[in-house]
């Protein structure tokens, strides 16, 4: 069965602080892995998106590492801020045009 | 260069009525990707189009239609609305094929369903 499990489910950081995020998939066949920043109420943007030979993409703060033999991803913020308060969905995609989408880790950052 | 634009915002309806939902793609681009994002489920995609054309479907009952115009700009119908159809509804456009190209969402439609 084609899934994408993402963990953990919610998160609560302090400023500043490091975290991961993970994300394992049984998607098959697989066409590339992205990350999806969506702050509440507004529509998801892309950080990362990487192909089935890529093994680690940056975008400012945010790394994203794939592993295709394990089929896991982890997306790492560095020296997290406020506005990285948000829902992060990890998204697979079949080369059939099929997408799976994880339900997401919801990521609070206080001061 | 404008983003994804999607109209109404919020709207309210209820069980039975229909309702259709707008969205224009950055000028450009030629595919619409339409999805729904309940707590409960998450996003699920719905369907695709491609130059006028469904390219691709979800696994979503006949109720939930669309369309696009030759300038790109799509719609989205549902009929015979649900509880469960509550929902914000999600446009996305790109410039060629989902699977090889960045999508770029718009804010969304808040759909709830009385």
């Amino acid at each position: 069965k084609n899934q994408v499990e993402q963990s953990p489910q919610s998160l609560i950081i302090l400023e500043g602080k490091n975290c991961t995020l993970q994300c394992n998939y049984t998607v098959s066949p697989f066409s590339n892995l992205r990350w999806y920043k969506q702050d509440t109420g507004r529509g998801p943007v892309s950080l990362t998106i990487m192909t089935f030979s890529e093994n680690t993409k940056s975008n400012g703060r945010y790394t994203a590492t794939l592993d295709a033999d394990t089929k896991q991803s982890s997306l790492h913020i560095t020296a997290s801020q406020l506005s990285d308060s948000a829902s992060y969905i990890c998204v697979v995609w079949r080369d059939t045009d099929k997408l799976i989408f994880g339900t997401g880790t919801r990521l609070q950052v206080f001061p | 260069k404008a983003g994804v634009t999607q109209t109404p915002r919020y709207l309210i309806k209820t069980r039975g009525q229909q309702v259709t939902l707008s969205c224009s793609p950055i000028s450009g681009h030629r595919s619409v990707s339409w999805y729904q994002q309940t707590p409960g489920q998450g996003l699920q995609f719905l369907f695709e189009y491609f130059s006028e054309t469904q390219r691709n479907k979800g696994n979503f009952p006949g109720r939930f239609s669309g369309r696009q115009f030759s300038n790109s700009r799509s719609e989205m119908n549902v009929s015979t609305l649900e509880l469960g159809d509550s929902a914000l509804y999600l446009c996305a456009s790109n410039s060629g094929s989902p699977t090889y190209n960045e999508q770029f969402f718009g804010p969304g439609t808040r759909l709830t369903v009385l």
